[in-house]
Parts: structure tokens; C-alpha cells; sequence
């Protein structure tokens, strides 16, 4: 069954430090990856998506993402956060016909 | 301009109640939702139209009707409002497979 874990349901990172967020799926085929993200009050926004080709993908807002198969992982990343980063983060994976699968989300808390 | 817009933001009716929640898409899509969020940030599929025909009607209770009168719209109509309905309700579209899902901002329900 298809399926999404994000491990970490909350991280609190400095501003300026790295970030690193957790997305492991189950999934039988090619997955179509994506992170969201939803800032409070509002709906969620498309950070990046991994199709096929190029492992790393870019994303806006200086965030990426490496696709790794052999760990069924697709972690986002950002070298220096910023106080406006914080915000719940989601992973999610297309399975076809429309259907899609998300995480539990993470909540990342930056202090300065 | 708006590309998903949802109304009303916020809900407050008591049980019992029947209300409705209405959703439009400008960006040309063939596909809609109807999330639930629930209070721990889960994101929950209630329903998906394609061309104004359900192609998703996960296990919700039919107490849950959406209606879909083009392929712009997709509203939903909620009887007999119980507590359990409290929620955050997101509309979404998308092109057909695996495109990214384009996010309303959300209709906070609150059953009393």
C-alpha cells in the first residue's frame, strides 16, 4: 500500500542554520514526489516535485530535494533558514488516477 | 487573481445544522478536491471530480455531498452537522495524473 512517513512531527532550527526535513515513502512504482508547504491561516503551497530525471530538484524559496530510491527517501533541504521558513512542511506522493498520498507533516519552529 | 478560491474562511454553526461550502478554480484544471484537515495537521482525500464526474469518494459519511456544477466549481454540502464535522476544509485542483495540486485557503469549521 502506498504510504508516507515524515519521522520528525516537529524540529526547531536557528535562523541561519541548516534544515534538513525527513520524507520516506512505500510505493510500488515510479513515484511522482512533492513537497507543500502551509503557512498558518493558509492552504498549501508547492515547494518542489520530482518526476524523473535529475535526483536533486530545486524548489522556490531556496529550498531542494534529492530523490533516493535505493532509500525510498525524498528529504527537503535548505542551507540557511529563515525566520519566514516557519511554517507545517508536507510531503506527498501521486499514485496515479489523481490520487495522492501525504505525510503527517512537520512543524519547523525557527528562533533567532 | 485568486486561482482556487473557497467561501466562507470561517464557519461557526451548531449541530444539526446543513451548510455549504463552495469552491472555484480559474486556472483551466479538469481535476478538484475536497480535503479534510484535521486537528493534528492530517490531510484526509474526502472527493475528486474530473470534469464534473466523481472519480474519488473515499469513506466519508453521506452526510457529505459534493456537487460539481462545471468544471470550475466544486462545492460541498454538509447535513446534519455533528462535532466531529470541526475541521479545516481545503479545495484543490489539478490537471490530470500526477500534476501538483494547486491549494484553497481553507474553510475552518467549527461545530458547536
Amino acid at each position: 500500500a502506498q504510504s508516507v512517513t515524515q519521522p520528525d512531527i516537529h524540529i526547531t532550527v536557528s535562523e541561519g542554520a541548516s534544515l534538513e526535513l525527513r520524507c520516506n515513502y512505500s510505493y510500488g512504482a515510479t513515484p511522482y514526489l512533492f513537497w507543500y508547504v502551509q503557512s498558518p491561516g493558509q492552504g498549501l503551497q508547492l515547494l518542489l516535485k520530482y518526476f524523473s530525471g535529475d535526483t536533486l530538484v530545486q524548489g522556490i524559496k531556496g529550498f531542494e530535494a534529492e530523490f533516493k530510491r535505493s532509500q525510498s527517501s525524498f528529504n527537503l533541504r535548505k542551507p540557511s533558514v529563515h525566520w519566514s521558513d516557519a511554517a507545517e512542511y508536507f510531503c506527498a506522493v501521486g499514485a496515479g488516477g489523481n490520487q495522492f498520498y501525504f505525510g503527517t507533516g512537520t512543524s519547523l519552529t525557527v528562533i533567532p | 487573481d485568486t486561482a482556487v478560491s473557497q467561501t466562507p474562511k470561517y464557519l461557526v454553526t451548531q449541530m444539526g445544522n446543513d451548510k455549504s461550502i463552495k469552491c472555484e478554480q480559474n486556472l483551466g484544471h479538469d481535476t478538484m478536491y475536497w480535503y479534510k484537515q484535521d486537528s493534528k495537521k492530517f490531510l484526509k482525500i474526502m472527493f475528486s471530480y474530473n470534469n464534473k464526474e466523481l472519480i474519488i469518494n473515499e469513506t466519508v459519511p453521506n452526510r457529505f455531498s459534493p456537487k460539481s456544477p462545471d468544471k470550475a466549481h466544486l462545492n460541498l454540502h454538509i447535513n446534519s452537522l455533528e462535532l466531529g464535522d470541526s475541521a479545516v476544509y481545503f479545495c484543490a485542483s489539478s490537471q490530470k495524473g500526477n500534476s501538483p495540486l494547486h491549494f484553497g485557503n481553507g474553510t475552518r469549521l467549527t461545530v458547536t
